[in-house]
């Protein structure tokens, strides 16, 4: 699997966008980014995943670099309750290999009042 | 619907006691794995299984064994507790290979 960078914390104001950036230079054609986020001590919990083409959904945007060799989470509008671990992740999609994923350190993010 | 539910959420072991954490999943998923996350650390893979009666071992799967014998139950045992398996245990599960990956609230054990 492809290995991924994240800065290890980054604090962004409550009400703006928060903007993750994750780099995955050795990352294959097959390889999906996922990025899953741990508030707390609680188990993690999916934000949003995509192979080739920008994604959105209710919570994030995803945007991923023309060449893939990185990716940024975009939060719209941060929240105090957004202050979490953020994990990214690039896995190739292999049901024989049960598709695992592998946790990294991650961005703390710290969303501030 | 529950989700997925972990059983004991907390345990104190003495060293060299035996336990098994269960986790239950109500969503008909096909895969469930089993993490540990010690402090300050990123989750670490230790069993998983790609469907009921299957097991594959992880990053670190040394002390611990797994059994899938219903497609909604991942069991994970420890067979003789050692104070470096004081750690969070985290089941997750999931539909399909490359569906939203289901955690449970996780299972805090201390080994003594």
């Amino acid at each position: 699997d492809a290995k991924t960078t994240q800065p290890p914390s980054m604090d962004c104001a409550e009400g703006r966008a928060a903007n993750l950036p994750c780099n995955h230079s050795t990352i294959s054609g097959n390889e999906y980014v996922y990025w899953y986020r741990q508030i707390h001590s609680q188990g993690p919990q999916y934000i949003i995943h995509g192979l080739k083409n920008n994604e959105t959904n209710e919570m994030a945007s995803l945007i991923i670099t023309e060449d893939r060799k990185s990716s940024t989470l975009i939060l719209p509008h941060a929240t105090l309750r957004d202050t979490a671990v953020y994990y990214c992740i690039v896995r190739v999609v292999y049901k024989a290999a049960g598709n695992k994923l592998t946790f990294g350190g991650g961005t703390r993010v710290l969303v501030k009042p | 619907n529950a989700g997925v539910t972990q059983t004991p959420k907390f345990r104190v072991l003495k060293t060299g006691q035996s336990m098994t954490l269960l986790c239950a999943q109500d969503m008909n998923h096909e895969y469930m794995y089993w993490y540990r996350q010690d402090p300050g650390m990123g989750l670490r893979l230790i069993h998983y299984s790609v469907g009921e009666g299957t097991t594959a071992k992880g990053e670190v799967p040394d002390g611990y064994n797994v059994s899938r014998l219903k497609k909604q139950n991942f069991l994970l045992g420890l067979e003789s507790a050692a104070p470096s398996q004081t750690s969070v245990y985290f089941c997750a599960s999931r539909r399909s290979s490359d569906g939203e990956l289901f955690f449970g609230e996780g299972s805090r054990l201390t080994v003594l």
